[in-house]
């Protein structure tokens, strides 16, 4: 059981050019997350989807494309770098809330992609 | 305001030490809190998951929450070298998560 599994796991980019981030899930979660983690201001949602088909937007989307085709897969996309995106991303899936009745389910995080924009 | 604030540290105790982690929270919705644990190098773990007032224990683990104070702590008794991580702080309403900024903890032998 693999859980979540981020590829790449480290990229340097030149301002200005694209890339896209791949997260899997084998855990047949519903809910999909990413997060980018900066020093001193933790972990911020950029995007999040509850279910194939169906994204939204998190704290920090501008400059951020994403897209949810399969359950099990959730895709970052970057259409300009900028050094401003250098930081770590995480993905992270979680059961629905709505499975449990409500009741937040915690989620489970990927090892993350470094990403360097020069 | 941030609507998670966490005790930024760093920490650093001796091997055997009892250590306090905590975070303190503004919105009243958040009904669900956790604590994930964060190795150098990796993604975020879930170390306890608890949605009421009062404690919950795991091992060398209590997790404390108190609403009325909107505060929260986790607790690790006789502390490890393994236990050397950054601690993270989260809250849940509404489906979405909060998280705190972290507090890295070094236990020294």
């Amino acid at each position: 059981n693999a859980g979540v599994t981020q590829t790449p796991k480290f990229r340097v980019l030149k301002t200005g050019q694209s890339m896209t981030l791949l997260c899997a899930q084998d855990m047949n979660h519903e809910y999909m997350y990413w997060y980018r983690q900066d020093p001193g201001m933790g972990l911020r949602l950029i995007h999040y989807s509850v279910g194939e088909g169906t994204t939204a937007k998190g704290e920090v989307p501008d400059g951020y494309n994403v897209s949810r085709l399969k359950k099990q897969n959730f895709l970052l996309g970057l259409e300009s770098a900028a050094p401003s995106q250098t930081s770590v991303y995480f993905c992270a899936s979680s059961y629905s809330v709505s499975v449990f009745l409500g009741v937040p389910q915690p989620q489970h995080f990927g090892d993350g992609t470094r990403l360097s924009i020069l | 305001q941030k609507e998670v604030e966490q005790d930024p540290g760093p920490l650093s105790v001796p091997e055997g030490a009892i250590v306090s982690l905590n975070c303190t929270y503004s919105n009243s919705a958040f009904q669900y809190f956790m604590w994930y644990r964060q190795y150098s190098r990796k993604g975020p773990e879930l170390l306890m998951y608890t949605y009421s007032s009062g404690n919950k224990e795991d091992g060398r683990f209590t997790a404390q929450v108190d609403k009325s104070s909107k505060y929260i702590s986790l607790f690790i008794r006789d502390s490890q070298p393994s236990d050397s991580a950054t601690y993270l702080c989260a809250m849940s309403a509404k489906g979405k998560s909060t998280f705190g900024d972290g507090t890295t903890l070094t236990v020294k032998p």
